[in-house]
């Protein structure tokens, strides 16, 4: 089985730019999250979506927004960048409910996203 | 809000050893989920071990257990005979139990050496 696939691995941005990041959920998880951790920090949550639509969002400006497809793979993204939004973004993915395991989130291996 | 602090910027500890990360945290929910998470050079975090705030039996997963102290709102990890594959950035994360989805806060991290 696959884990959670995120693209691209690596990329640069110059400021005022925007960027897509996407991410595959596992299989059969309909719950995807995103994080963004900035170097040397713990990660913070920027947004979650469920069944297509959006069920929370972090302390995020507008210019980050994101949607998730009916195959429940996700796409975030970043408007007019600033170089303060140099990060690596993690999406996560997890199963609902109340069953044991439900909602524990599964990690990709992000994105690096470095903007000058 | 919740706030989730790690106090221990590094740790260091000799292969085969025991070592102790300490993680405290702020809320005033009762039904709440607190975990521990491993990220390694890799970038993927990977869930080392999960608590239920509801259960008073420390959880354990294999070299690894915590000591969790709800009134004292506090949540260790003890890794036992730590291994060179245990080194890595280790955070500690709390989760709402109120069904507010999947939002995780997360600690600033604590960067575990191993020596050999």
């Amino acid at each position: 089985d696959a884990g959670v696939t995120q693209s691209p691995t690596h990329l640069i941005k110059t400021r005022g730019q925007q960027v897509t990041l996407r991410c595959s959920p596992i299989s059969g998880h309909k719950s995807v999250s995103w994080y963004q951790q900035v170097l040397g920090q713990g990660p913070q949550f920027i947004f979650q979506y469920y069944e297509k639509e959006e069920r929370g969002r972090g302390n995020f400006p507008d210019r980050f927004s994101a949607r998730q497809f009916p195959n429940y793979s996700s796409e975030l993204n970043v408007n007019a960048l600033l170089l303060g939004d140099s990060a690596l973004y993690l999406c996560a993915s997890s199963q609902t409910g109340r069953l044991p395991g439900a909602n524990v989130l599964t990690f990709g291996a992000g994105s690096r996203l470095t903007v000058l | 809000a919740q706030t989730v602090t790690q106090s221990q910027p590094e740790m260091s500890v000799q292969e085969a050893e025991t070592v102790t990360l300490s993680c405290t945290y702020d809320t005033s929910e009762s039904d709440y989920y607190l975990f521990w998470y491993k990220q390694p050079p890799s970038r993927q975090m990977i869930l080392v071990i999960r608590q239920e705030a509801y259960k008073q039996q420390n959880a354990t997963e294999n070299r690894f257990s915590v000591n969790f102290q709800k009134a004292a709102k506090s949540f260790s990890l003890k890794i036992s005979d730590s291994q060179l594959g245990d080194a890595a950035m280790y955070f500690c994360a709390y989760r709402s139990g109120n069904n507010a989805g999947n939002m995780l806060t997360f600690g600033g991290g604590t960067r575990l050496m191993v020596k050999p």
